[in-house]
């Protein structure tokens, strides 16, 4: 099976701080993507990377940094937390849609709260 | 930013009733996938139409890619507890990107 892991589930942070999530997946996969969930907006996409080093930005890529150093690890970096990153945060990877279906496989979800 | 929005935003039925949620968006995708959202985990992946006008069936559940490949429905036929969730729709572009859209939650009482 599939596997997409991600190290928190729930986080609570502070303003200001430094903020990490961690995302790895067992399929090797090329592409990796950074979603965060908000209620009404459905998935927004943050950042995707499709090879290692590789990054882009995605529709809100603003007060984010990603790195992906390792093809299986797919890191998001909030530099300095504000409230309104409060939210559900989903990562997900596929394989390069070219000959395939282009099926997201996502993790179970990383909710942070910013007080 | 290409949008797609979905229609309703809530739905809460009766076990056995059945149900549309509609996908819409001004652009054009060259795939259209559907996800289902349980409580406490991430989408998973129902189904993915790429020619418009196909139409797909899983059990009760049947999709419809539109003719100009803009739309898509999801028709859910007697519907049980066990398809409550989250329905996002999600289109893909002539890129790996995909863009998901707002969610319909669904829920049926027995």
């Amino acid at each position: 099976d599939v596997k997409v892991t991600q190290s928190s589930r729930y986080l609570v942070k502070r303003t200001g701080e430094k903020v990490f999530l961690e995302c790895v997946q067992d399929m090797d996969h090329e592409n990796m993507f950074w979603y965060r969930q908000d209620p009404g907006l459905g998935l927004r996409l943050i950042y995707f990377s499709y090879d290692v080093k590789m990054k882009e930005k995605g529709d809100i890529p603003e007060g984010y940094s990603v790195s992906r150093e390792k093809k299986e690890r797919f890191s998001l970096i909030l530099e300095s937390a504000s409230t309104n990153q409060t939210s559900m945060y989903l990562c997900a990877s596929s394989f390069r849609t070219g000959g395939s279906t282009g099926e997201l496989f996502f993790g179970e979800g990383s909710r942070l709260t910013v007080l | 930013t290409q949008l797609l929005e979905q229609s309703p935003q809530f739905l809460s039925i009766q076990e056995g009733e059945n149900l549309t949620v509609y996908c819409n968006s001004s652009s054009v995708f060259s795939s259209l996938q559907w996800y289902r959202q349980e409580p406490g985990e991430g989408p998973v992946l129902l189904v993915t139409v790429v020619t418009g006008g196909e139409v797909k069936k899983l059990k009760r559940l049947t999709f419809q890619f539109g003719d100009a490949r803009k739309d898509s429905s999801l028709h859910i036929t007697a519907a049980q507890p066990g398809d409550t969730g989250l329905y996002l729709c999600a289109g893909r572009p002539n890129t790996d990107k995909l863009i998901f859209g707002t969610g319909t939650r669904l829920q049926v009482f027995p």
